[in-house]
């Protein structure tokens, strides 16, 4: 068990580039979350996988983000033309039945749109 | 919207004094996690409780759940300067998403 690994730990970029984090997830946890967190806040929810497919998105996902698992493992989550708004750090956590909820989180990729 | 109210925001305490924070509000959750958080890392799950009234013990930490399971808090007995961290309480439903609060920031100092 290695854990929830999350790549790049650090992203800086210019405002208007596009940007991709990955996450591998515990190997057996078929359930996958996106969370978003800004300083000062608790972590806020974006978008959850059960194996490959993406059930549930929060309305914070714009039309910029989008997210995919295409296999049922790793997941990608990508933002197209960034925003000063974007910056924030990006969590990715996993869990498995019969828990509802996430159990382990990544130690997330940390976004500074300059 | 489910919110979830954290108090205090910040504390400040010496080693080896007691300490509680708590974890409000307005909705019921069907459970409700407590994680310490440290700087540029992710949370770690700390406890799970589910039950309305139910008390975990975690060696010197004490989580309760109340009976409506609306709030909680989290005690720590006697802490030490390796409690110090962010706390997060979250609650669960039945739709997968976990609604975090903002955390208490605790340090204690040596």
């Amino acid at each position: 068990d290695t854990g929830v690994s999350q790549d790049p730990r650090h992203k800086i970029t210019k405002r208007g580039q596009n940007v991709t984090f990955r996450c591998d997830p515990i190997s057996e946890h078929n359930r996958l979350y996106w969370y978003r967190q800004t300083l000062g806040q608790g972590p806020e929810f974006l978008t959850y996988f059960q194996n490959e497919a993406q059930l549930e998105k929060s309305r914070l996902l714009s039309d910029r983000f989008s997210a995919e698992r295409p296999k049922g493992s790793f997941s990608t989550l990508e933002i197209q033309r960034t925003e000063q708004g974007d910056s924030a750090m990006y969590l990715c956590a996993s869990g498995d039945i019969p828990s509802n909820q996430p159990q382990h989180f990544g130690d997330g990729t940390r976004l500074s749109i300059l | 919207t489910q919110l979830l109210e954290q108090s205090p925001q910040f504390l400040s305490i010496q080693e080896g004094e007691n300490l509680t924070v708590y974890c409000n509000s307005s909705s019921v959750f069907s459970s409700l996690q407590w994680y310490r958080q440290e700087p540029g890392e992710g949370p770690v799950l700390l406890v799970t409780v589910v039950t309305g009234g139910e008390v975990k013990k975690l060696k010197r930490l004490t989580f309760q759940f109340g009976d409506a399971r609306k709030d909680s808090s989290l005690h720590i007995t006697a802490a030490q300067p390796g409690d110090t961290g962010l706390y997060l309480c979250a609650g669960g439903g039945s739709n997968y998403k976990l609604t975090f609060g903002k955390g208490t920031l605790l340090t204690v100092n040596p």
